[in-house]
Order: structure tokens, then sequence, then C-alpha cells
């Protein structure tokens, strides 16, 4: 089955950036979606389409795609984006079949 | 504003069956694809399956096919999800997320499975 893979922990200073890579073997041909997950609440779309930005969404978080690897960049990390972080994405099969990362958390201390 | 309204809590015996429910209100239901996701106790999202509520077409993750049953009321603007043959693995917070994007979600459904 298809399979999406992130680190299990990214630690960076506040007001540093951080980087959460997700790769796939379908990722050039599909999209990346990227959730933020705080302790004891429901995910939040962070980003869709492997570099959309939702309302609401701070514009420090920003998403890029190149070949088999999605990247989610959150340029001068605060301390209130510590989370759980997931990606997500279909496989190459075209029936709508999706898959989640297993999760990065990101620390900002 | 668009919401997600899922059903309480539910303790279910091994071998049973739960079904939760995800109601949605503040946009057309039926524009929108819904997926079924689930969290086990400190773990990572699962992605369960998705509906189209248009024409109640589906397709479910591998590990649940045939234990999965994904539906919906259009005059209701709710979705369904049935597990069958519960068993303790499949303790977890389930959530309904709307759209392509996943862009709006429930708050979640805990589905506790104990003898």
């Amino acid at each position: 089955s298809y399979e999406l893979t992130q680190p299990p922990s990214v630690s960076v200073s506040p007001g540093q950036t951080a980087r959460i890579t997700c790769s796939g073997d379908a990722l050039p041909k599909k999209y990346a979606y990227w959730y933020q997950q705080k302790s004891g609440q429901a995910p939040v779309l962070v980003i869709y389409e492997d570099s959309k930005r939702p309302s609401g969404i701070p514009e420090r978080f920003s998403g890029s795609s190149s070949g088999t690897m999605a990247t989610l960049t959150i340029s001068g990390a605060q301390v209130e984006d510590e989370a759980d972080y997931y990606c997500y994405s279909t496989d190459s099969s075209g029936n709508l079949s999706g898959v989640f990362g297993g999760g990065t958390k990101l620390t900002v201390l | 504003q668009v919401q997600l309204v899922q059903s309480g809590a539910e303790v279910k015996k091994p071998g049973a069956s739960v079904k939760v429910s995800c109601k949605a209100s503040g946009y057309t239901f039926t524009s929108y694809y819904m997926h079924w996701v689930r969290q086990a106790p400190g773990q990572g999202l699962e992605w369960m399956g998705i509906i189209n509520p248009s024409g109640g077409s589906t397709s479910y993750a591998q590990k649940f096919q045939g234990r999965v049953t994904m539906t919906r009321d259009t005059s209701t603007s709710t979705v369904y999800m049935e597990l069958s043959s519960l068993r303790s693995e499949d303790t977890a917070v389930y959530y309904c997320a709307r759209g392509d994007y996943m862009d709006v979600w429930g708050k979640g459904t805990t589905v506790t499975v104990s003898s």
C-alpha cells in the first residue's frame, strides 16, 4: 500500500525556520496537503494543493513540492506553532485512495 | 458558518458495530465530498474512506474494506460511518472532514471498544 514518510520530530528555537518533509512516490503527480493538530483538538488545514494557504492561516506557513518530496516551511516559528503536523495525499490509482504521513512533532523552544 | 456536528461518544463490546453520524450545515451538502479519518490514542491520523454525498459513491481504504460502510441522507445533510466486527484496536477518535481539501473537520467522536 502507498505510504508517505515524515520525520518523527523537528525542533527549532522561536524565530527560526522549521522545515517538515513528506516523501512519497506519487507526489510528482498528486498534491500534498498539510494539517496542524494541537493536543486534544481536531486537525486544521494549513496548506492545500502543495503551496496554497487557506484564509486565516498566518503567512509564515508555506508549502512546496519537488519530485517525490513535499515540504512545509514555517518561517519564524512561534511557540504557538508547537503541534503535530501531518501530510496527506492520494495514491496514483485514481480511485481517491488517501493516506496520511505518520506525523511530525514540532517543538519550538 | 460551515459546521460539522458529530454524534456522541460510544462504548461497544468486541464484535459489535458502531454507526457515527456527521451533520453538515452552512454549505451545500451535495457539493463537497466527505472523508472519515480516525486517530487511535497516542497515534497518528488514519484515512478510512470518502463518500460523495451527491450520488453516494464511496471509496474505502483497503484496510477497512468489508468492515466499513459510509452512507448519506441528503434530506438531513448527514453522513454516516458504520464500522462492524469491532475489536480493541478500533478504539479511537473518529472524525469527518469536508471536501477535497479536508478544510473543515468535526470535533470527533470517541469510540471505545472494551469487553
